[in-house]
């Protein structure tokens, strides 16, 4: 059963454009939501987080979305620049109070063209 | 470096050997993931350690799958047997809260 659903699977944007990653959950017990950024032959690296308490969180051109109610959130890339191709993976946990394991998404290839 | 450190980098090994990966976590953090990637995939979970408790396993690692983190430091990973399906990328993660932080990974490729 797939917990985190993500789409697209993969996504072309010109430079300058936006990026819009969607991600949507199941289960109402996650409260922590954190978006990972892998490069080939790298691990995933932490980009940005956010908890169900706000609806919003802007770090530089990254931003993201939260709607509680659908269970739904996704990741706006601003101004993408090649830099920034990669493949994304958004993810939830239940672990904001104590531990648990991060479920991740099945991903989304980005590749920002020139 | 003070971050998560995976070795070996690469791993080929013939089906039925056995290999043993490392995983050095970042300084203090009590808590250590092992992950699994395939191709076009997202990590899926397979164990976690608090200090050098085994506290959750997956389904996913079979009874060939061990894991030990002896002190609470550095962990290691031991697949018996290797099958062809073991191939994959190996990572691993700590963290002291919800922020996890994965090291690069040791890709292991059984011929």
């Amino acid at each position: 059963q797939q917990q985190v659903k993500q789409s697209p699977q993969s996504l072309i944007v010109q430079k300058g454009g936006i990026s819009i990653i969607n991600c949507a959950y199941e289960n109402t017990a996650f409260d922590y939501f954190p978006w990972y950024q892998q490069f080939p032959g790298k691990g995933p690296a932490l980009l940005i987080a956010i908890r169900p308490d706000v609806s919003e969180k802007k770090e530089g051109r990254f931003t993201i979305s939260f709607n509680k109610s659908a269970k739904q959130f996704s990741l706006h890339i601003m101004d993408s620049q090649p830099g920034d191709s990669a493949t994304y993976f958004c993810a939830a946990s239940k672990g904001r109070t104590s531990y648990d394991k991060v479920i991740f998404g099945p991903g989304t290839s980005l590749s920002v063209i020139p | 470096d003070t971050g998560v450190s995976q070795n070996p980098r690469h791993k080929i090994t013939k089906r039925g050997q056995n290999v043993t990966f490392r995983c050095d976590p970042i300084s203090e953090h009590n808590r250590l993931y092992w992950y699994r990637q395939t191709l076009g995939q997202g990590p899926e979970f397979l164990t976690y350690f608090q200090n050098e408790a085994q506290l959750e396993k997956s389904r996913l690692l079979s009874d060939r799958f061990s894991a030990e983190r002896p002190k609470g430091s550095f962990s290691t990973l031991e697949i018996q047997r290797t099958e062809q399906g073991d191939s994959a990328m190996y990572l691993c993660a700590s963290s002291v809260d919800t922020e996890a932080f994965f090291g690069q990974g040791t890709r292991l490729t059984v011929v």
